[in-house]
């Protein structure tokens, strides 16, 4: 989920399994998200996309679900790897695609 | 094809002392983007350019100036720099053509502290 202040969310996962990354969206209006993820030291990487008229959709070993009802995003990462270990950032956007609002992050740690 | 690049990785200003970081891309893109990320929080969009020739605030200009030199070129300027300005800096681009997904490319960022 999101975090207020320094402190990242951080969920803990066993190599193998899969991982559910949850965001919380503030704007009813919005109607485009990315899901980003970032390594330590470098910059984020577009995971997955999802328009406001899909309620899921699906990547390589990723699925993206919206909620619109209670503003929500969650990610799903099936059989979860080490090079899975990033901060994951999900990002809104109202009808203007060069505008996007971040989420301050989830950090998803892979126990091998 | 190196993406975005940034110069410089690392800087240690003093307050009050000015600089210009310094962003390139190289996949022709029309769209280029400064964010600022402070520890354990989301990027904010502090300026953006959505084609050569124009220039527009995002969420947190102030303290900041930015010049699109040219398609390639998009620089971010701290005229006089302040603590609150500490933040790790990434330039992105996307491409303004072809629909979704609304993909933005970023830099490795610059780890501006200042003192």
């Amino acid at each position: 989920g999101e975090s207020v202040g320094l402190h990242l969310p951080t969920l803990s996962v066993q190599e193998g399994d899969n991982s559910i990354i949850n965001c919380a969206y503030s704007n009813s209006a919005s109607d485009y998200f990315i899901w980003y993820k970032q390594e330590s030291g470098k910059g984020p990487q577009f995971i997955i996309d999802i328009r406001s008229n899909m309620d899921k959709r699906q990547g390589q070993r990723v699925t993206v679900l919206l909620n619109k009802t209670v503003k929500h995003l969650s990610l799903q990462i099936a059989a979860t790897q080490p090079g899975d270990s990033a901060v994951y950032f999900c990002a809104e956007n109202i009808r203007n695609f060069n505008k996007f609002y971040f989420g301050s992050g989830t950090k998803l740690n892979v126990k091998p | 094809n190196a993406g975005v690049t940034q110069t410089p990785k690392f800087q240690v200003l003093k307050t009050g002392q000015s600089m210009t970081l310094q962003c390139a891309q190289d996949m022709n893109h029309n769209s280029m983007y400064w964010y600022r990320q402070d520890p354990g929080m989301g990027l904010r969009l502090i300026y953006y350019s959505a084609s050569e020739g124009t220039t527009d605030k995002g969420e947190v200009p102030n303290g900041y100036n930015v010049s699109r030199l040219n398609k390639r070129e998009f620089s971010l300027r701290l005229e006089s720099a302040a603590p609150s300005q500490t933040s790790v800096y990434f330039c992105a681009s996307k491409t303004s053509t072809g629909g979704f997904p609304y993909e933005q490319y970023f830099g490795p960022g610059t780890r501006l502290t200042v003192t």
